[in-house]
């Protein structure tokens, strides 16, 4: 089945650093999503992409659609403390409703 | 807009017993929804898939009889862990896709634990 390969695992950066992951996987995507998730909360929607190539930002964060739709990215610049927590990416292939979902990057900012 | 809620938001109960969980799109129409289970420091596994009116499609390695979905509205679905074990403890999550689009709106979780 499709798997999602997402990277890095945790990451430990100070404040005001910029931030970047991806996630990568064998299968084609139609749809790529970015989430967040709190500890002891559900995952919240940060971006969401549709098309090969497509760049879209949402405040600070910043998320692209690989051209080979094959892959994706999520940036975020200037952390703050409130950006600590659970990063997933989650794609969908053509013609599916469910989705796929990486193994989540942890990040933590030291202030 | 786009939120989902969840009900009850933990549980205890005793092994043997069943525990419905409700799930429901409070500003939005969801023709499919979805449940989830998270273990510690893991990722969202996919249960089930509902969809509005029809059987719920459940995943590989995931128990239809134990884990009853109903679907009945556009805006509410439940799951019933039915004869909870200890096993069965975990982090559920529902989601919501909004009618249209291919977004999921994810609810706040329910913790259960079985004792």
């Amino acid at each position: 089945g499709q798997q999602l390969n997402q990277s890095p695992q945790s990451m430990f950066i100070q404040e005001g650093e910029d931030v970047s992951m991806n996630c990568t996987s064998s299968s084609i995507f139609n749809t790529w999503l970015w989430y967040k998730q709190d500890p002891g909360e559900g995952p919240v929607l940060l971006i969401a992409l549709y098309k090969a190539g497509e760049l879209t930002s949402n405040g600070r964060l910043t998320a692209q659609f690989g051209i080979t739709r094959k892959d994706s990215f999520l940036n975020i610049s200037a952390s703050i403390p409130s950006d600590v927590g659970i990063y997933f990416c989650a794609g969908r292939i053509q013609g599916a409703q469910k989705l796929v979902f990486g193994q989540g990057t942890r990040l933590t900012i030291n202030p | 807009g786009a939120v989902v809620s969840q009900h009850p938001s933990w549980v205890i109960c005793k092994s043997g017993t069943s525990v419905k969980i409700e799930c429901r799109s409070l500003d939005f129409q969801a023709t499919t929804m979805f449940w989830y289970r998270q273990f510690p420091k893991q990722s969202l596994m996919l249960m089930a898939t509902s969809n509005e009116g029809s059987k719920a499609t459940y995943e590989q390695g995931v128990e239809k009889d134990k884990f009853l979905i109903n679907h009945a509205s556009l805006t509410l679905s439940t799951l019933t862990v039915t004869s909870a074990h200890p096993e069965d403890s975990s982090f559920y999550i529902c989601s919501a896709a909004r009618s249209g689009t291919q977004e999921q709106y994810f609810g706040p979780g329910t913790r259960l634990t079985v004792t």
